[in-house]
């Protein structure tokens, strides 16, 4: 149980275009999602928290214009890299953790997607 | 804020022998616990968990004990295989203000193992 799939796994796009990666649970609601970028040998970093059916929030430093994330569903959150430039060529996870009991808090375990691999040239 | 540092890497040992990877944290309240594994061009994948003060968490043959009086959550297996060469990672889930639910990772270690 617990898993969280990512479409697609690698893309490579011109510089200007615009990328979407999807992130969805397979076999659980997920009331939160999280997305994160790692840069190579390098940790995780959060940019962004985002609830079904309200709008995302992201850390310091993030451009949220830039990075736009949209959670309509208990299964699916989306990254879309706006005008895409060689810099943000990197590797992106997504996470997503379910409510629990009644309270419908999220759980404290996140479940990670296999990452996509994102490279603009 | 809330913070995560791991024993530099790499790390790289033989078949059967022992590994701990250090592991320490700073956080405000009471922070859950983990360790994360990511195997070659995989994501992450929950290997262990810790929610309160002195819980044990293992799983693969893998054991980590929430110490809060030292602040840590070393990671420790008693015999390493081939397979457990991957990047570990520590994190911490915050437990209240603007880092509940979020979690802060350290930097990662990398795990090699030869036979």
């Amino acid at each position: 149980g617990a898993v969280v799939s990512q479409h697609p796994s690698r893309v490579i796009c011109k510089s200007g275009t615009s990328v979407k990666i999807e992130c969805r649970s397979l076999d659980f609601q997920a009331t939160t999602m999280f997305w994160y970028r790692q840069f190579p040998k390098q940790s995780l970093m959060l940019m962004a928290t985002s609830n079904e059916g309200s709008k995302a929030t992201y850390e310091q430093g993030v451009e949220k214009d830039k990075f736009l994330i949209n959670h309509a569903s208990l299964t699916l959150s989306t990254l879309t890299v706006t005008s895409a430039h060689p810099e943000d060529s990197s590797f992106y996870i997504c996470s997503a953790s379910a409510a629990s009991g009644l309270a419908g808090a999220p759980t404290d375990t996140q479940y990670f997607g296999p990452g996509t691999r994102l490279t603009v040239l | 804020g809330n913070s995560v540092t791991q024993m530099e890497g790499p790390v790289t040992l033989s078949e059967e022998a022992f590994l701990t990877i250090n592991c320490t944290y700073t956080a405000t309240g009471y922070p859950s616990l983990f360790w994360y594994v990511q195997y070659p061009g995989e994501g992450l994948q929950l290997l262990l968990k810790a929610t309160k003060a002195d819980d044990k968490g293992s799983n693969k043959g893998f054991e980590a004990t929430y110490r809060k009086e030292t602040t840590s959550f070393h990671l420790e297996k008693g015999s390493v295989q081939v397979s457990d060469s991957a990047v570990y990672f520590c994190a911490l889930r915050g437990a209240g203000g603007t880092s509940y639910g979020k979690l802060t990772f350290g930097q990662g270690t990398i795990l090699t193992v030869h036979p």
